[in-house]
Order: structure tokens, then sequence, then C-alpha cells
């Protein structure tokens, strides 16, 4: 069965740090992974995703994601966050395009300024 | 472009009317269409997928008499939430995707309060 995990739920990061954010997931087949952002009382935003080719894809905002098929990981990185940064981030994981995605339970993500 | 919108953003009503949550494609065709109910502070859930001209596919416990869903053309869907109570208050989201993509493309979403 698919299923995404985000094992962090809160994030705190100071603004100009660094920021990883993790994901693993299970899927029987090659996924296509996603991040989505979601800022309060929005909806949700596509950051990047991997369907196929090279591993490290790019994003909008600066952001990046790696995917490890041997750890089955696509973990979301960004060398600099800024204060903007603060919102929900949701990692999901689908089949070929006519399958559901399915979403991790979200990490939270706070700056300090 | 692959703009998705929803109607209205925000409604209150109280127990036991209908209410009807609009989601259009906006430059697109969207062949399916997605809708997820998300809770405070928790993640996005999959109701049900619709495809255009087909009655929708819903998830395993979601109630299909009580949420209605029509995907008449190739840029609306909407959701109907039947004799509404309390508990179905929530944030609704529409998702949209069209021949060929992959990537599904979200609506702003619309935060319903049963009162």
């Amino acid at each position: 069965a698919q299923s995404v995990t985000q094992p962090d739920i809160h994030i705190t990061v100071s603004e100009g740090a660094s920021l990883e954010l993790r994901c693993n997931y299970s899927y029987g087949a090659t996924p296509y992974l996603f991040w989505y952002v979601q800022s309060p009382g929005q909806g949700l935003q596509l950051l990047l995703k991997y369907f196929s080719g090279d591993t490290l894809v790019q994003g909008i905002k600066g952001f990046e994601a790696e995917f490890k098929r041997s750890q089955s990981s696509f973990n979301l990185r960004k060398p600099s966050v800024h204060w903007s940064d603060a919102a929900e981030y949701f990692c999901a994981v689908g089949g070929d395009r006519d399958d559901k995605i399915i979403f991790g339970k979200g990490t939270r993500l706070h700056i300090l300024p | 472009g692959a703009v998705v919108s929803q109607h209205p953003s925000r409604v209150i009503c109280k127990s036991g009317t209908s209410v009807k949550i609009e989601c259009r494609s906006l430059d697109f065709q969207a062949t399916t269409m997605f809708w997820y109910r998300q809770f405070p502070k928790q993640s996005l859930m999959l109701m049900a997928t619709s495809n255009e001209g087909s009655k929708a596919t819903y998830e395993q416990g979601v109630e299909k008499d009580k949420f209605l869903i029509n995907h008449a053309s190739l840029t609306l869907s909407t959701l109907t939430v039947t004799s509404a109570h309390p508990e179905d208050s929530s944030f609704y989201i529409c998702s949209a995707r069209g021949p060929g993509q992959e990537t599904q493309y979200f609506g702003p979403g619309t935060r319903l309060l049963v009162l």
C-alpha cells in the first residue's frame, strides 16, 4: 500500500539557516513524488516533483529535493530559509498519471528571526 | 497557467441545510478532479475522484449520499454537502488534472462551518 511518512511534525530554524525536511515513502513501483506548501488557510502550492530522470530536482522558491530509491526518501532542502518560508509542507506520493496521490501528515516549519 | 478556483472561499450554514462548493479549472480542461478534506492541523484526506461525465469514485468511509459530487463539464466539478452537521465543518480542497498531466493543481480551499 502507498504511504508517506514525514517524521517531523514541527521544525524550527533560524532565518538564513539551511533546512531539510524528511520524507519517506512506501510504494510498490516507481513513484511519482511531490512536495507541496500550504500557508495558513490557503490551498496547496506545488514546490517540485519527481517523475523520472535526474534524482535531484529543483523547484520554486529555491527549494530542491533528492530522490533516493535505496532509502525510499525524498527529502526537501533549502540552503537559506526566509521568514516567508514559514508554512506547512506536505510530501506526497503517487503512481502513474491515473493514480491518486497520498499525502504525508505534514511538517510545520517555524522560522526564528 | 493551471489555475484552479473554488467558490465560495468560506461558508457558514445551519445544521440540516445543504451546501454546494464549486471547483473550476480556469485555463485547462480537467478530465479528473479530486476532492479532499482537511481537518485542523491535519493532512489532506482524499474523499473522492471524479472523471468528467462519469460517476465519482469515493474513498472508503466517505458517504456518497452525503457528499454528492458532480463533474458535468471539463472545467467544473461540484461538491454538495447534504444535510450538513457540525461534524462536517472542515476545509475542503479540490484539485484538477488535465489529459496528459501528471500533476494535480489545487484550488485555494473552502472553509465550511456548520452551526
